[in-house]
């Protein structure tokens, strides 16, 4: 029921940027794409959302295509701490926020 | 740092008994959330409540399970004739506005045996 696909798990050394794709081929004009991950069994903590323009942080940057079917999660110095499921979500305006399976990030010594 | 505070952290109960998990959003917050994580899986949307009222709800969000914004603060899910399939991680959250972060709590552990 998830409007978005993502690598079920991705690899990256300790201190590279780690980039984490999503597709979302079915997106619609007033929809966001958010990006949140889970550490462990802790509650998802939020990372960035877009529209369409590329948005950055304190903890990562969002690269959305121009034609918002597609995006990118960038952790640009990623940490042992930053293993964790990266979670792709579209959301338009409506209050039904639904997770995917995620991508198992596991960043590496 | 607001947070958005769930009680207890641990719950083991009787199949067949009633639960509630208890939630305290963040206090300006508008929309609130219920999701329920079962051990190795994704975590699923069961409901979302806006104005003293759901406003949507998944497939599983049966008549097993209700939502109630008792006092204005309090945000409380609760689960009748609880069944062993009801073990899970349950979380809460809550956001101020559209289009704006969700903010989850810590979860609740469920355990029915």
């Amino acid at each position: 029921d998830a409007k978005t696909t993502q690598p079920t798990s991705m690899d990256c050394a300790e201190g590279r940027a780690a980039n984490l794709p999503c597709n979302h081929s079915t997106i619609s004009g007033n929809e966001y794409v958010y990006w949140y991950r889970q550490i462990h069994s802790q509650g998802p903590q939020y990372i960035i959302h877009g529209l369409k323009n590329n948005e950055t942080n304190e903890m990562a940057s969002l690269i959305i295509t121009e034609d918002r079917k597609s995006s990118t999660l960038i952790l640009p110095h990623a940490t042992l701490r930053d293993t964790a499921v990266y979670y792709c979500i579209v959301k338009g305006n409506n209050n039904d926020m639904r997770f995917g399976a995620g991508t198992r990030l596991t960043v590496k010594p | 740092e607001p947070e958005v505070t769930q009680t207890p952290s641990h719950q083991v109960t009787q199949m067949g008994q009633e639960v509630i998990l208890r939630c305290v959003p963040i206090s300006n917050h508008l929309y609130f959330y219920w999701y329920r994580q079962i051990l190795g899986q994704k975590v699923e949307f069961l409901v979302s409540f806006y104005n003293n009222e759901i406003s949507e709800k998944s497939e599983i969000f049966d008549d097993q399970f209700s939502v109630e914004r008792p006092d204005g603060s309090n945000f409380t899910l609760k689960i009748r004739s609880t069944k062993l399939e009801d073990s899970a991680m349950y979380f809460c959250a809550s956001i101020v506005g559209e289009n704006t972060e969700a903010f989850f709590g810590q979860g609740t552990r469920l355990t029915v045996v």
